[in-house]
Parts: C-alpha cells; sequence; structure tokens
C-alpha cells in the first residue's frame, strides 16, 4: 500500500537553511505536494512537483526529488520565524485515478530566534 | 468568497452522541473531500463528492459515519453513537475538478473531543 514517511521534528535557528525531508513507497506516485499547517489553521499548499522533474525552485522553497530512491526533499532558504509550523509531504497518483492525497505524518519545524 | 469554512470549529460530546458538521466549500468548487487528523498524524482520507454524487469512501468511514452534499454545495458529515477513539480534528477541502494537478484549499477543522 501506499505510505509516506517523515521525520518528526527538525530545530533550526533564524536566518539558516531548513531541509525537510520525506520518502514514499508508491512508485506510481505521480505528483507530490508540501503543505504548511499553523496551529489553529487548516492545510496550506506551499508547492508540489510532477515525479518527471528532479527539482523546482519557487522563490525561498526548493524541492528535490530523487525517484529512483523514492526521496522527496524541501528546502527552505533564510528561515524566519514565521516559517515555523508542520510541514506535510503528500503524493497522489494519476494511476489510481482520483485518489485523493495520502500524507505523511508531518515535520513540526521550529525555528530559534 | 473567504475560503472553506466550516461549523463548528470545536464540539465536545458525550460518548454515544450523535454529531454533525458542515463544510462550506469555495462556491464554485465541484469536489469536497473530508479528512480526519488525529494528534501527531497527518490527514486521513474519510470520503469525497463530485458535486452532489459521493464517489468514494474509505475504509476508515465505518457505518457511524454518514456524509451527504445534498445539493452539491455544502455537505455534512455526521457521527452516530460517537466513541472516544473519534476525537480529531476533522477537515474538509474543496477543489475545482479532481485531478491531481488541482489545488485542493483545507477549510480549519472541525476538533471534535468525545468525553
Amino acid at each position: 500500500g501506499e505510505d509516506v514517511e517523515q521525520s518528526l521534528f527538525l530545530s533550526v535557528r533564524e536566518g539558516d537553511s531548513s531541509v525537510i525531508n520525506c520518502t514514499y513507497t508508491d512508485s506510481s506516485s505521480t505528483y507530490l505536494y508540501w503543505y504548511k499547517q499553523e496551529p489553529g489553521a487548516g492545510l496550506q499548499l506551499l508547492t508540489y512537483i510532477f515525479s518527471n522533474m528532479d527539482m523546482k525552485q519557487d522563490q525561498r522553497l526548493t524541492v528535490l526529488l530523487n525517484k529512483k530512491d523514492k526521496h522527496l526533499s524541501l528546502r527552505i532558504a533564510d528561515t524566519q520565524t514565521g516559517d515555523s509550523a508542520i510541514y506535510f509531504c503528500a503524493e497522489a497518483s494519476l494511476n489510481s485515478g482520483n485518489t485523493p492525497l495520502v500524507f505523511g505524518k508531518g515535520t513540526r519545524l521550529s525555528v530559534i530566534a | 468568497d473567504t475560503g472553506v469554512s466550516q461549523d463548528p470549529r470545536h464540539k465536545i460530546t458525550k460518548r454515544g452522541q450523535n454529531v454533525t458538521f458542515r463544510c462550506d466549500p469555495i462556491s464554485e468548487h465541484n469536489r469536497l473531500y473530508w479528512y480526519r487528523q488525529t494528534l501527531g498524524q497527518g490527514p486521513e482520507f474519510l470520503t469525497y463528492f463530485q458535486n452532489e454524487a459521493q464517489l468514494e469512501k474509505s475504509r476508515l468511514l465505518s457505518d457511524r459515519f454518514s456524509a451527504e452534499r445534498p445539493k452539491g454545495s455544502f455537505s455534512t458529515l455526521e457521527i452516530q453513537r460517537t466513541e472516544q477513539g473519534d476525537s480529531a480534528m476533522y477537515l474538509c477541502a474543496s477543489s475545482l475538478g479532481g485531478g491531481v494537478l488541482t489545488e485542493a484549499f483545507f477549510g480549519q477543522g472541525t476538533r471534535l473531543t468525545v468525553v
């Protein structure tokens, strides 16, 4: 079955880069997503990457995909205190039709001022 | 449009009682999803609708759970005979269309506590 794994916690100093890692098992995963959840808020889509890409950059965010190892990472440059949140990796597969997103357990990012 | 709204934001109920939650999606969105999120976990898919049709249900959705979207707009999720294990955040999301590229917008959730 589908499974998405993430490390649970990450702590970084303000101004440093954060790297959040994710592994997935479904080899038919077509799209991989990063969502952000702040306390008391819903999930916010940050970025996504198609499986035929290996990198995508969007302002301070860089997504790297190693399809061979089924490894996805999210790098946040110049991390700010406002980046403190839980970050979820999620995957979706076109082969499964419109199967809704499968989420990891989330990585709690703490930014120390 | 202010996005996906869910009501109530918090619900405390006694075990064995029935509860109903409401989700109002973004107005032009034809797809509506329900997810459940327990503490320390990511969201888990429960069910989704395209317009008023319920197209898929997760095995997590026991026969105590029922969801409706009668006019293809708002949706309700009812839990009958609640159990302590039902305590969770119930998230609703909506999207326009259903392809994997379609961004799903999430509401702030309804936090259910069963005592």
